[in-house]
């Protein structure tokens, strides 16, 4: 599982109101990535990290903010939720030696109602 | 930026029988291709991956194949088993920009006994 954890694992929240959504990660992986994963889009990239502080947009990143302080935390923020932010947030880390690819933390399932 | 298209989106095989599943990419500087597995309710993995200096890679039962030229890479599974019934996903980045990983919208796979 390459040490990765997502948390929460299911949040269910309100339209307007602001969510964290935290990825950890115990190997001291340099590039970090959020994904939302919708029925019929795949998986989508919404921001990624190169390293403490360096982060970028990816193809779906508005309404959408991250940080990362640490190299094991890069935090998901939705500064005020919609409906359509409604989906399965994917974090993934990217191996280094010996640990080629991208691979998926568990996953939330965030609910906008 | 990438485009990634993935056909068939549901693909029905007798078990023991062969399924392939092809991608095309529009970015030709495109230079990495992995394939993912996400049974239901689980993360994606990472079953098998090819860069583009390598026409073909086998894994057992797995094999994906690439043509540069005409810029799409397919994924053989061999003697099909009930447990290879998953969603499929093939990707495409470069490796040298953050390894942004733009995904095809998924194959769903089932094998029958």
């Amino acid at each position: 599982d390459a040490g990765i954890t997502q948390s929460p694992r299911h949040k269910v929240t309100e339209t307007g109101t602001p969510v964290t959504l935290r990825c950890h990660q115990t190997e001291n992986h340099r590039y970090m990535y959020w994904y939302r994963q919708d029925p019929g889009h795949g998986l989508r990239l919404i921001h990624y990290s190169y390293g403490v502080k360096d982060t970028d947009k990816g193809e779906v990143s508005d309404g959408y903010s991250v940080s990362r302080s640490k190299t094991e935390d890069f935090l998901l923020t939705l500064e005020s939720a919609t409906s359509s932010q409604t989906s399965v947030y994917f974090c993934a880390i990217k191996g280094g030696a010996g640990l080629q690819g991208q691979y998926f933390g568990p996953g939330t399932r965030l609910t906008v109602t | 930026g990438e485009n990634v298209e993935q056909h068939p989106s549901t693909l029905s095989v007798q078990e023991g029988d062969s399924a392939v599943i092809k991608c095309t990419y529009s970015d030709s500087a495109s230079n990495y291709f992995p394939w993912y597995k996400q049974e239901l309710g689980k993360r994606p993995q990472l079953i098998i991956d090819i860069r583009s200096n390598v026409g073909e890679k086998k894994d057992q039962r797995i094999a994906v194949t690439l043509n540069k030229t005409a810029k799409h890479f397919s994924l053989h599974i061999t003697e099909t088993q009930p447990e290879d019934s998953a969603v499929y996903f093939c990707a495409a980045s470069q490796e040298t920009s953050g390894s942004r990983l733009t995904f095809g919208e998924g194959t769903q796979l089932t094998v029958n006994p």
